[in-house]
C-alpha cells in the first residue's frame, strides 16, 4: 500500500445522488491532484492543489467540486453525475509542483459507476 | 495543447527479449520525463524518471531521452511475464506545470 490512501475503493451511485471521494496522503507533500482515468483515454488531470489553494481546474464540469481543507486531505464532491462520468478516479500527491524530477505518488483509486 | 503520444499496442515480446517502448511529446520546452507502469485494475506506479539527454539505467530498465527529437523511450531487458502491463509516459513541460500523460502502451510478455 502506498502513502496515498483513497476511500471508498468502489462506488455505485445514481444520477441524482450526492457522494464524496476522499484522499489522504501521509508523505508530507504540499501538492495534491485529482485525475480521471477512462477506458482507452489518457489520464486526465482534473484539479491541482498546492498548499491548499487550487492552482489548476482543467475545464472540469461543475458537478465535480473539489475541496482541500489541509495539505494532507483532498475531497471530490460529486452531484448529479452522468453515466459517462463512470471511471477510475485517482488521487496523487507530490512534494511540490515545480522542479525537474518531481514525482507524483498515486493512490489506489476509486472505481465509480454512475447508473 | 501539449501532447504526449504513445503507440497503444499491444506490444508482444517473448520472455527474455528486450521490450522497447516509445513516446514523443510536443512541448519542446519540456523538462522532465517519467515512465509509469500500470497493471490492470491498479493505479500507476513510477518506474523511472529522466531529465538529461542520454541513457539512465536502473536494473533491467533503461530510459533514453533525446530532447532534439522530442523522444523518450523505455527499454526492458530480459522481459518477464510479470512485466506485462500498460506503460504510461508522462512529461512535465516548462514552468510550473503538472504532468501530461500519454494513453499508454500495453506490453504483453509471452512465456
Amino acid at each position: 500500500e502506498t502513502g496515498v490512501t483513497q476511500t471508498p475503493r468502489h462506488l455505485v451511485m445514481g444520477m441524482t445522488n450526492k457522494k464524496s471521494l476522499k484522499c489522504e496522503q501521509h508523505l508530507g507533500h504540499n501538492a495534491m491532484y485529482w485525475y480521471k482515468q477512462s477506458a482507452k483515454k489518457p489520464l486526465e488531470l482534473m484539479f491541482v492543489y498546492s498548499l491548499e489553494e487550487r492552482v489548476e481546474n482543467n475545464s472540469v464540469p461543475s458537478r465535480f467540486s473539489p475541496e482541500c481543507p489541509n495539505s494532507s486531505h483532498l475531497f471530490l464532491h460529486l452531484h448529479t453525475l452522468q453515466p459517462e462520468d463512470s471511471a477510475l478516479y485517482l488521487c496523487a500527491s507530490s512534494q511540490g509542483l515545480a522542479g525537474a524530477g518531481e514525482t507524483q505518488y498515486f493512490g489506489p483509486g476509486t472505481r465509480l459507476l454512475v447508473l | 495543447q501539449k501532447e504526449v503520444e504513445q503507440n497503444s499496442g499491444p506490444l508482444s515480446v517473448p520472455e527474455g527479449a528486450i521490450a522497447s517502448l516509445n513516446c514523443t511529446y510536443s512541448d519542446r520546452g519540456s523538462q522532465s520525463f517519467f515512465w509509469y507502469r500500470q497493471y490492470s485494475g491498479k493505479s500507476p506506479e513510477l518506474i523511472m524518471f529522466i531529465y538529461s539527454n542520454g541513457d539512465k539505467e536502473d536494473g533491467r530498465f533503461t530510459a533514453q531521452l533525446n530532447k532534439a527529437s522530442q523522444y523518450v523511450s523505455l527499454l526492458i531487458r530480459d522481459s518477464q511475464p510479470s512485466d506485462s502491463a500498460t506503460y504510461l509516459c508522462a512529461v512535465r513541460g516548462s514552468g510550473n506545470t503538472p504532468l501530461v500523460f500519454g494513453k499508454g502502451t500495453r506490453l504483453s510478455v509471452i512465456a
